[in-house]
């Protein structure tokens, strides 16, 4: 029953460290996003994964970096982190094309991985 | 980056009284879906909204697709304290990798004073 799982829950860093984050999801969905959430700029997309194998760019991409190991995890990864990057990221997941029908969640989101760069 | 225009940016609402948000779109998008957000938590699905002019309830929430699909709003009747958090819009586009993509609002902060 956990759904998507985010690790870690906070990290801080110091400029130019680099750090992958984790995210696992459960519910054997095929499309999984990662998403930045700053103050008053609510969640914007970062990069998407349409399937195993699939990774797209996303609204925000520049200084990230993407893997889609297997259908279950999708990681983020900043190579040299810099203080804009200081944010909240969500990990959510999807069924792949068909919520319209299904009627199920369109995303299901993880609780999120706060991080601070100083 | 694209973004959806949400108002109003925040609300301070007694508890009992009825609240109504919206969130307005240069693009036209096939589906509308609401969010809340509570305090170190994801977001969580209120309402998904698949066709223009359909009005969707959910308990004490009812959301509506605008008819010209640029446009949605989402009402709450009689709020209660556990109302209190950010509610977020967003719309579904489609990707050419096949799945969908979701452009969020801004948030609308709600706080509810007993």
């Amino acid at each position: 029953n956990a759904g998507v799982t985010q690790t870690p829950k906070f990290q801080v860093l110091k400029t130019g460290q680099s750090m992958t984050l984790q995210c696992a999801q459960d519910m054997n969905h095929n499309s999984m996003y990662w998403y930045r959430q700053d103050p008053g700029m609510g969640l914007r997309l970062i990069y998407y994964s349409a399937s195993e194998g699939t990774t797209d760019k996303g609204e925000v991409p520049n200084g990230y970096n993407v893997s889609r190991l297997n259908k279950r995890e999708f990681s983020l990864r900043l190579e040299s982190a810099a203080p804009s990057q200081t944010s909240v990221y969500f990990c959510a997941s999807s069924e792949f094309g068909v919520p319209r029908y299904s009627r199920d969640q369109p995303q299901h989101f993880g609780d999120g991985t706060r991080l601070s760069i100083l | 980056g694209q973004q959806l225009n949400q108002s109003p940016q925040s609300m301070f609402i007694q508890e009992g009284e009825d609240v109504s948000m919206n969130c307005t779109s240069s693009s036209i998008f096939n589906t509308w879906l609401w969010y809340k957000q509570d305090p170190g938590e994801g977001p969580v699905l209120l309402i998904a909204l698949y066709k223009a002019g359909e009005l969707t309830s959910n308990g004490r929430l009812t959301a509506q697709f605008g008819i010209t699909r640029k446009d949605s709003f989402l009402n709450i009747s009689a709020s209660i304290p556990s109302d209190v958090g950010i509610y977020f819009c967003a719309g579904q586009l489609g990707t050419t990798s096949g799945t969908y993509k979701y452009i969020f609002g801004t948030g609308t902060r709600l706080k509810v004073l007993a």
